[in-house]
């Protein structure tokens, strides 16, 4: 199957800080999306992109599909941001098939 | 309001029982999932399903068993077969709003089993 990438593993930032988290895939793909699992375990959608890039507030998204990889920058992090972070793709079979990296571990300290 | 529902929010079995974790959503989503996560870990896939009366096999389905009677629900058994059942199962649909085709996820069910 395919194999998705996340990295780094572990991020420990201050508040106000900005961060790249990035996503590469093995295999061409259908669709990507971005999640955040809050410390309650909910994973929140944050961003469709299979390619292009979007924006919601201190939160953007690029993906070049070309290169197999994705990026999620957040700037001026604040405390509320903590938590993983997790990249889910599906191959361009289009099965429905989506499968997810290990995730992003994101600490803000204030 | 539209959404999933698991239930329950933390189960405890016996070793040895089965146990059936439910997934409902209203979201009139056609494809349906099981994710097992573990402490520390990402999500991996359990079973799917693209339409109601069809399901496939992810890369743990050993031990696991589901059916899709109705496009709402997706329920998911945990067998005595299964020789780690204790973890984090999250539920989640997929489907068309606007211009994505997005996956979206349940509150998830705890599950230790002693």
């Amino acid at each position: 199957g395919i194999q998705v990438e996340q990295s780094p593993p572990d991020l420990i930032l201050q508040e106000g800080a900005n961060s790249t988290l990035r996503c590469n895939f093995s295999d061409s793909v259908n669709n990507l999306q971005w999640f955040h699992q809050n410390p309650w375990g909910q994973l929140i959608n944050l961003f469709y992109i299979p390619s292009g890039t979007k924006q919601n507030g201190r939160l953007s998204a690029t993906t070049v599909a070309t290169e197999r990889y994705s990026l999620l920058y957040i700037s001026s992090s604040q405390t509320t941001d903590s938590g993983v972070y997790f990249c889910a793709v599906e191959r361009s079979n289009n099965n429905n098939d989506m499968r997810f990296g290990a995730g992003t571990r994101l600490t803000v300290k204030p | 309001d539209g959404g999933i529902t698991q239930s329950p929010k933390y189960l405890f079995r016996k070793e040895g029982q089965n146990v059936t974790l439910s997934c409902e959503q209203n979201l009139n989503h056609d494809a349906m999932y099981w994710y097992r996560q573990d402490p520390g870990q990402g999500l991996r896939l359990i079973y799917y399903s693209q339409i109601v009366n069809d399901f496939q096999k992810g890369d743990i389905a050993e031990g696991y068993s589901v059916s899709r009677e109705k496009k709402e629900s997706f329920p998911l058994t945990v067998t005595s077969a299964q020789k780690n059942p204790t973890a984090f199962y999250l539920c989640a649909s997929r489907g068309w709003a606007e211009s994505s085709y997005e996956q979206y996820f349940g509150p998830g069910t705890r599950l230790t089993v002693t």
